[in-house]
């Protein structure tokens, strides 16, 4: 099994350019979660998903966009990234969110100039 | 690797040692929490995690330790080795419905052979 998978690993943006990051797992579980990381800041959770067609908003969700159209998949959209946007994010999934752990992926690295 | 954790508390133990490395958590509701390694260039991994109805557990090389009254966690490796170097993230999982887990803002640890 993959596990988590997400993709692109690297990115770099122009100031004003949209993206989504996918975020693909395998262990058909019902919860999966974005987070983003910055030096200093630990892991912030963006938007995260309880289940199929559902979404949530996280601790810093503005200027993200979230999509759970298929269980196995969680896109992450920046309809206009900003320097601020620059970060490392990892998506996770777990089966349940209460006293489960949550497994990560690999971290796609953003960088928007 | 990526630069994540530019600003974080370090802990630099010989190799052999004992490491131990600790956690405040900020509810006091939560009753589930996680100890994760996360080393340069990749996600986060699951090391060991404990209930609130315990206050010790033990696993390959490591134990946690959950102290609920000062709200205080702390993670023991023993006889560090230098793959034991990477940040290492404390989660609690907050008592509140679906609520995904809130993570520390991390520690970095260096094994010095």
């Amino acid at each position: 099994n993959a596990g988590v998978t997400q993709t692109p690993k690297f990115r770099v943006l122009k100031t004003g350019q949209s993206m989504t990051l996918l975020c693909a797992q395998d262990m058909n579980h019902e919860y999966m979660y974005w987070y983003r990381q910055d030096p200093g800041m630990g892991l912030r959770l963006i938007h995260y998903s309880v289940g199929e067609g559902t979404t949530a908003k996280g601790e810093v969700p503005d200027g993200y966009n979230v999509s759970r159209l298929k269980k196995q998949n969680f896109l992450l959209g920046l309809e206009s990234a900003a320097p601020s946007q620059t970060s490392v994010y990892f998506c996770a999934s777990s089966y349940l969110t209460v006293n489960t752990e949550a497994f990560f992926g690999q971290g796609t690295r953003l960088t928007v100039v | 690797g990526e630069s994540v954790g530019l600003h974080l508390p370090t802990l630099s133990v010989q190799e052999g040692d004992n490491s131990i490395i600790n956690c405040a958590y900020s509810n006091s509701a939560s009753d589930y929490f996680i100890w994760y390694k996360q080393e340069s260039g990749k996600g986060p991994q699951f090391i060991i995690d404990i209930r609130s109805n315990m206050d010790k557990r033990q696993g390959q090389r490591v134990t946690v330790l959950l102290n609920k009254t000062v709200k205080h966690l702390s993670l023991q490796i023993a006889a560090t080795q230098p793959g034991d170097s990477a940040v290492y993230f404390c989660a609690e999982n907050p008592v509140s419905g679906n609520t995904p887990l809130v993570f520390g803002k991390g520690t970095r640890l260096s094994v010095i052979a």
